[in-house]
């Protein structure tokens, strides 16, 4: 019945050491979307993917890269996790604009929480 | 600039009790969506309700009910008989429509719901 799955849900990492956070969803949707949230606040958009097409926001930094290999699947890669990184990271699908200016919902998956040591 | 405020941080009623959670927001743009979604303690953003700009109709779905207000830019969620179940942390959102199709979706900080049993 999931429809969007994130593995896995808790990761322990060590400072620097990279680390790839794992989302696929049974939607079929066009668009993924990955978002940070550290505690206590509201998630933030890192950057999603229209089908094969990346955007990042502009301040996302270097250091949170994705890969999208299918519709199905988007990884967020960690290349040198900092203390800072430590954060819920969520994972979010949504149809693509239909026409005008129709936009769909967005349906999260259960996030990964990611403790830096 | 899109921005949401909620700007009850924290909120405690007591079982079966009513409770009003306050968004208020500013866009530039004449057509939005505006969204609520409930974050229990597992983590997972789950949507509860979507409202376009063009429709002030106030929505009621169970115990729930939304009241979208144009003229103050406000969207305000109502619980009636609040259950201990209901304690979550609620974020209210507004989309944009980025220029590939997808949404940007603006969180509020949120407001923390306990209710007592």
């Amino acid at each position: 019945d999931a429809m969007v799955i994130q593995n896995p849900r808790y990761q322990v990492t060590q400072f620097g050491k990279p680390v790839t956070l794992s989302c696929s969803q049974t939607l079929n949707h066009n668009v993924m979307y990955w978002y940070q949230q550290k505690s206590s606040q509201a998630p933030k958009l890192l950057f999603h993917y229209y089908d094969k097409d990346f955007n990042n926001e502009a301040d996302t930094p270097d250091n949170f890269q994705s890969r999208r290999p299918n519709t199905s699947f988007c990884f967020l890669d960690i290349r040198s996790p900092g203390l800072g990184d430590a954060a819920m990271y969520l994972c979010a699908t949504s149809r693509e604009r239909s026409s005008g200016y129709n936009t769909d919902t967005q349906y999260f998956g259960p996030g990964t929480r990611l403790t830096v040591l | 600039a899109q921005k949401v405020t909620q700007a009850q941080t924290e909120i405690s009623v007591v079982e079966k009790e009513d409770v009003t959670l306050d968004c208020v927001y500013e866009t530039r743009d004449t057509t939005y969506y505006l969204f609520w979604y409930k974050q229990p303690p597992s983590g997972e953003l789950v949507f509860l309700i979507r409202r376009n700009s063009f429709d002030e109709q106030n929505e009621i779905s169970g115990r729930y009910s939304w009241n979208f207000q144009k003229s103050t830019s406000s969207f305000n969620f109502t619980i009636t008989a609040s259950q201990v179940v209901d304690s979550a942390v609620y974020f209210c959102a507004l989309s944009e429509v980025h220029q590939t199709g997808a949404n940007n979706l603006f969180f509020g900080t949120g407001t923390r719901l306990t209710v007592i049993p």
